[in-house]
């Protein structure tokens, strides 16, 4: 079975441009997360989309959003990208919501904001 | 404010020596606690606790929860080089936050030859 895919590997953006990144989850998982890994902070949660609805949302601005398509596929997109916004950004399936499953990672995007 | 708390935040060993990685929480509804390891890349799963005082283990990696004082250990015996990593601490609760884990800021780990 595949694992979760992540696409680009590496972004390099200015600032002020928007980015779209794009994350596969494992074949039959319907559950993605996505989370923003910097040295500074370590690994927040950003969002989770099930069945192609946000769940649940962590704290980040509204230049971050996301959506999930009728495959499972997510999207996330950060509109006006400033420095800060340089991270790896990583994002997660698992089999089902409230499943006791733990959710596996993909290999992340590298977003560097010149 | 839920947080997950990881000590030390960076560790160097020699080859054989044994390490205790520390992660203690404060986290409302406790669903789970996960140890991940992180080399380059994504983080791969290492265990997952639910229940105080039972022991998880895989070959000589070991963790264990107690939820009465709310903290978690993950052992490593005989380290190895290839031990050197990133390892995380993360915190699952239940409610309104399904599907998002809370995580420390990880224990950077490098085993010396």
């Amino acid at each position: 079975k595949a694992g979760v895919t992540q696409t680009p590997r590496y972004l390099i953006k200015t600032r002020g441009q928007q980015v779209t990144l794009s994350c596969s989850p494992i074949s039959g998982h319907r559950s993605v997360s996505w989370y923003q890994q910097t040295p500074g902070q370590g690994l927040q949660f950003l969002f989770e989309y099930f069945s192609e609805t946000q769940r649940n949302k962590g704290n980040f601005p509204g230049r971050f959003s996301g959506r999930q398509f009728s495959n499972s596929r997510s999207e996330m997109n950060v509109s006006t990208l400033e420095l800060g916004d340089s991270a790896l950004y990583l994002c997660a399936s698992r089999a089902r919501q409230g499943d006791r499953d733990t959710q596996y990672f993909g290999p992340g995007t590298r977003l560097t904001v010149l | 404010e839920d947080k997950v708390v990881q000590s030390p935040l960076s560790l160097v060993v020699h080859e054989g020596d044994t390490v205790t990685l520390n992660c203690s929480y404060e986290v409302t509804n406790f669903r789970s606690l996960l140890w991940y390891k992180q080399e380059k890349k994504a983080p791969t799963f290492l265990f997952m606790l639910t229940s105080s005082g039972i022991e998880k283990k895989s070959g000589r990696l070991s963790s264990i929860l107690d939820k009465k004082e709310l903290f978690s250990i993950l052992n490593i015996t005989a380290t190895q080089t290839g031990d050197s990593a990133i390892y995380l601490c993360a915190v699952e609760n239940y409610g309104g936050s399904q599907g998002n884990l809370i995580f420390g800021k990880g224990t950077k780990l490098s085993v010396k030859p």
